[in-house]
């Protein structure tokens, strides 16, 4: 089973603050990693494809980089909207994964 | 508009079973594999299940395996999950999703979720 490790748990940051978020696999996955948003009370939302290819209506402060055991999601600039949880999974290998989750909150 | 209902949500003693569907509309469902992912209170995601677009290809998690079972029905554009000896683990937010091709597991959109809570 392919482990993914996100870090920071949390993130507290402030409005307009860039966020950079980690997700590392046990195993390399090639560049099937995916981004999902969380928000309170909701489902989560795709956000960001096959490591760096963002999902349609995803706006473009919302980044993907890195390839088979390390990635990142940078937010260049935090929207109020944008405090929430955020998940990567990967969709290489069986059985599908998701990483425990970064809560970017505000300071 | 692309959406997904999951309903038959509830209350359940432990050992007991439930079925859980989620309807669909605004795609062609019959070209769309299909998910299940839980979430436990306060907990992050875990996925749980896969159905492939006729039915016949399915895939569990092991902590499921031999107690849950996936299937779909394409004329009634639904998937259903028949969840059998329920544990007080498995209570969760079971969202279902449409992957986003036949050979794409990413998963969007998700369905707002149903509650299942396993307690005596």
């Amino acid at each position: 089973e392919v482990v993914l490790t996100q870090s920071p748990a949390t993130l507290s940051l402030s409005p307009g603050e860039r966020a950079t978020l980690s997700c590392r696999a046990s195993q390399s996955v090639s560049s099937y990693l995916v981004w999902y948003q969380q928000r309170p009370g909701q489902a989560p939302r795709l956000l960001i494809s096959d490591a760096s290819n963002r999902a349609t209506g995803i706006p473009a402060r919302f980044s993907g980089s890195g390839s088979g055991t390390d990635f990142t999601l940078t937010i260049s600039s935090l929207e109020p909207e944008d405090f929430a949880v955020y998940y990567c999974q990967q969709r290489s290998n069986w059985p599908l994964t998701f990483g425990g989750g970064t809560n970017v909150e505000i300071k | 508009e692309l959406q997904l209902l999951e309903s038959g949500g509830g209350l359940v003693q432990p050992g007991g079973s439930l079925r859980l569907s989620c309807a669909a509309s605004g795609f062609t469902f019959s070209t769309y594999p299909m998910t299940w992912v839980r979430q436990a209170p306060g907990k992050g995601l875990e996925w749980v299940s896969s159905i492939g677009i006729s039915g016949s290809d399915t895939q569990y998690a092991d902590s499921v395996k031999g107690r849950f079972t996936v299937s779909r029905d394409n004329a009634k554009y639904m998937v259903y999950l028949e969840m059998n000896s329920l544990r007080a683990e498995d209570t969760a937010v079971y969202f279902c999703a449409k992957y986003r091709g036949s050979g794409d597991r990413t998963f969007d959109p998700w369905g707002q979720g149903t509650l299942v809570t396993v307690s005596s």
